[in-house]
């Protein structure tokens, strides 16, 4: 079946620096592309979004990348603070399907 | 908060116990969600409601039934469940599929 693999697992970085999640998906169809932060004892909470028929989205510290040939789309949080520590989802969707990957916990080292 | 509400947040309950999981958004969206999420495994998507139509049943076992009586409020009804059914299940919403989901907090239930 169709799938969405995510690495890393678990990311730990120094507070300032930047820290990378990278996400593959398998069905072609998938035309948009969410990314959720979750923190402990709540829902998801959508950080960014990008549709197929764009490269690239930035949103202040956050920007996403999205290569549809290789099936790829990335995370990148720059300059990272304490707030930023929880759990990452990426997903692929089309209309009524989402398939989420298996999550980055992220600790930012003080 | 997200305009997405769930209740209980959480919920113990025996094999046997009938009981129903419940969602409110108030964000005048049109699609609604079910999800579980278990330790260590992805979010999956049980049930999709678009209009309160279901257009979304992901091989879900017929001991959880939803309900989506209109479209703000959507149910999960549960019975005669399994221990390995213990998971935070999550209720979203969307102003139609395909696009930004919010997430109500969960409930969190335990099958014993």
């Amino acid at each position: 079946g169709e799938n969405v693999e995510q690495h890393p697992s678990t990311l730990s970085v120094q507070e300032g620096d930047s820290a990378v999640i990278k996400c593959t998906y398998s069905d072609s169809a998938s035309n948009y592309f969410p990314w959720y932060k979750q923190e402990l004892g709540k829902g998801p909470q959508l950080i960014i979004d990008i549709r197929s028929n764009v490269g690239e989205k930035k949103d202040q510290r956050i920007a996403v990348t999205l290569n549809k040939t290789a099936k790829h789309f990335s995370l990148h949080i720059t300059e990272t603070q304490p707030e930023d520590s929880a759990v990452y989802f990426c997903a692929a969707s089309r209309v009524s399907k989402i398939i989420f990957g298996s999550g980055t916990r992220l600790s930012i080292r003080p | 908060e997200t305009g997405v509400t769930q209740t209980p947040r959480h919920l113990v309950m025996g094999m046997t116990n009938k009981k129903s999981l419940k969602c409110e958004q108030h964000l005048g969206h049109n699609a609604m969600y079910w999800y579980k999420q278990s330790a260590k495994k992805p979010l999956e998507l049980m049930f999709v409601y678009s209009l309160e139509e279901r257009v979304e049943n992901n091989s879900v076992p017929s001991r959880f039934s939803p309900e989506c009586p209109n479209s703000s409020h959507l149910f999960l009804h549960l019975h005669t469940l399994q221990p390995e059914d213990s998971a935070l299940y999550l209720c979203a919403s969307s102003l139609d599929t395909g696009e930004e989901q919010y997430f109500g907090p969960g409930t969190r239930l335990t099958v014993t």
